[in-house]
């Protein structure tokens, strides 16, 4: 029962437009989102988060949207980059005392020049 | 800061062998977290420790795994006997004290590529 799934396995884009990555969740205690970008041979690394009581945040070109209502959160790169292809994982907690990450199996960005 | 640690990087092994990957997380963190990833699965939660202390264990697949963490620089993940559906990339992770900053963020290590043949 995959309670983190993000239904796109890979997305192609040019380099300066827009990278739209989607997440969905179906349990309602989430209430603390991460996105995490992993190269390969290498270990995920933290992106930006999101908490529940919020609806967007931004960091840079990357922005992060949450719509509670939906159970579905989406990060936006603008403009994409070459460098920005990598797996792109969407995690959720429960926060609290809680401290369990739930991943999604992640979707492979590319940015082609 | 070094970041975390772990090794080896790369483990083959045949079936039925013991298997151990060692992590050394960030100073100054005191949650540990162990994480399998598979084509199949994704990432997984196996277990983690705060304090030194197993938290969480539900995500361990079965008897044939163990995990310790004796002090706050050093845990090892086991694996007796090995099976080759063990096979996967095996990532260490830690983070910050409870109240700290970012503390739902979690730093992860570069992985142990482990194939059991």
């Amino acid at each position: 029962d995959q309670q983190v799934k993000q239904n796109s396995p890979s997305l192609s884009v040019q380099e300066g437009r827009i990278s739209i990555l989607n997440c969905d969740y179906t349990n309602s205690m989430f209430d603390y989102f991460l996105w995490y970008k992993k190269y390969p041979a290498e270990g995920p690394t933290f992106l930006i988060s999101i908490s529940s009581i919020k609806d967007k945040n931004e960091d840079g070109r990357f922005t992060v949207f949450l719509n509670k209502s939906a159970k579905h959160l989406s990060l936006h790169i603008v403009p994409s980059q070459p460098g920005d292809s990598a797996v792109y994982f969407c995690a959720a907690s429960e926060g609290g005392s809680n401290y369990k990450l739930t991943f999604g199996k992640g979707t492979l960005l590319t940015v082609n020049p | 800061d070094a970041g975390v640690i772990q090794s080896p990087r790369h483990e083959v092994t045949e079936m039925g062998q013991e298997v151990t990957l060692r992590c050394k997380p960030i100073s100054g963190h005191d949650y540990l977290f162990w994480y399998r990833q598979t084509m199949m699965r994704g990432l997984e939660l196996l277990i983690y420790f705060n304090n030194n202390v197993p938290i969480d264990d539900s995500g361990m697949p079965e008897d044939r795994f163990s995990a310790k963490m004796p002090n706050a620089s050093f845990s090892t993940l086991k694996i007796q006997p090995s099976e080759p559906r063990d096979s996967a990339v095996y990532f260490c992770a830690s983070s910050f004290p409870a109240g700290g900053p970012a503390q739902e963020t979690q730093y992860f290590g570069p992985g142990t590529r482990l194939l059991v043949l």
